[in-house]
């Protein structure tokens, strides 16, 4: 069965740098997903994306957050100048079209360190 | 602000016994309702979708539907010890899916 697949599983970073998550969704989907998870909290709405653009996104996806399919298989998140509170698990999304009785695909998630 | 409400739980069933989750929901525009599990640490996965009003079974589980209450549950039905998990609740308008907190299963053998 198709998945969505993400990389790397974990990633340590220090504070400030930037970080690039990447994910490739299963591949007829057109719609594509970010959320985070902070560790024993809700899974949280980043963003989301279609026809190679932002859709939707959240009041936590701001300047410091971007996301771009740079070749048409890839999804990438980038986090400029990390904090702290950026720790979590990143989880990526996709789904195959636009009725919202489609259910979304998750990857197994990236956990992100930031020290 | 669109809500999506769970008991937190932790909610413990004896193996066998029946386990019922709840969820209620703010936006009456919301159009489909999943059910998820997720173990600990691990990504959310998908176990029961529902559009309509009523119940839907699938094996074990039944996910019902009240779009007048604004409230889906999901029922497991023989709780087995590898049900322990955390369910979210997810509820979707249009391309948003908004998540609850989930609810916390413990299935005792």
């Amino acid at each position: 069965e198709p998945e969505v697949t993400q990389t790397p599983s974990h990633q340590v970073t220090q504070m400030g740098q930037e970080v690039i998550l990447r994910c490739v969704p299963i591949s007829n989907h057109l719609y594509f997903y970010w959320y985070r998870q902070i560790l024993g909290q809700k899974v949280e709405f980043l963003v989301s994306f279609y026809n190679n653009e932002i859709s939707e996104k959240s009041e936590i996806f701001d300047d410091q957050f971007s996301v771009e399919r740079p070749d048409g298989s890839n999804f990438t998140l980038k986090i400029r100048s990390t904090k702290l509170e950026d720790s979590a698990m990143y989880f990526c999304a996709s789904r195959p079209g636009y009725s919202s009785n489609q259910p979304q695909h998750f990857g197994d998630g990236t956990r992100l360190s930031i020290l | 602000q669109k809500e999506v409400e769970q008991n937190s739980g932790p909610l413990s069933v004896p193996e066998g016994a029946i386990a019922s989750l709840n969820c209620t929901y703010s936006d009456r525009g919301s159009q489909s309702f999943f059910w998820y599990r997720q173990y600990s640490g691990k990504s959310p996965e998908l176990i029961m979708s529902i559009y309509s009003n009523g119940d839907k079974e699938d094996g074990r589980f039944t996910a019902q539907l009240n779009k007048a209450s604004q409230y889906v549950s999901l029922l497991i039905r023989d709780s087995q010890p590898s049900d322990s998990a955390t369910y979210l609740c997810a509820v979707a308008t249009g391309n948003q899916f908004y998540f609850g907190t989930g609810t916390s299963l413990t299935v005792i053998p």
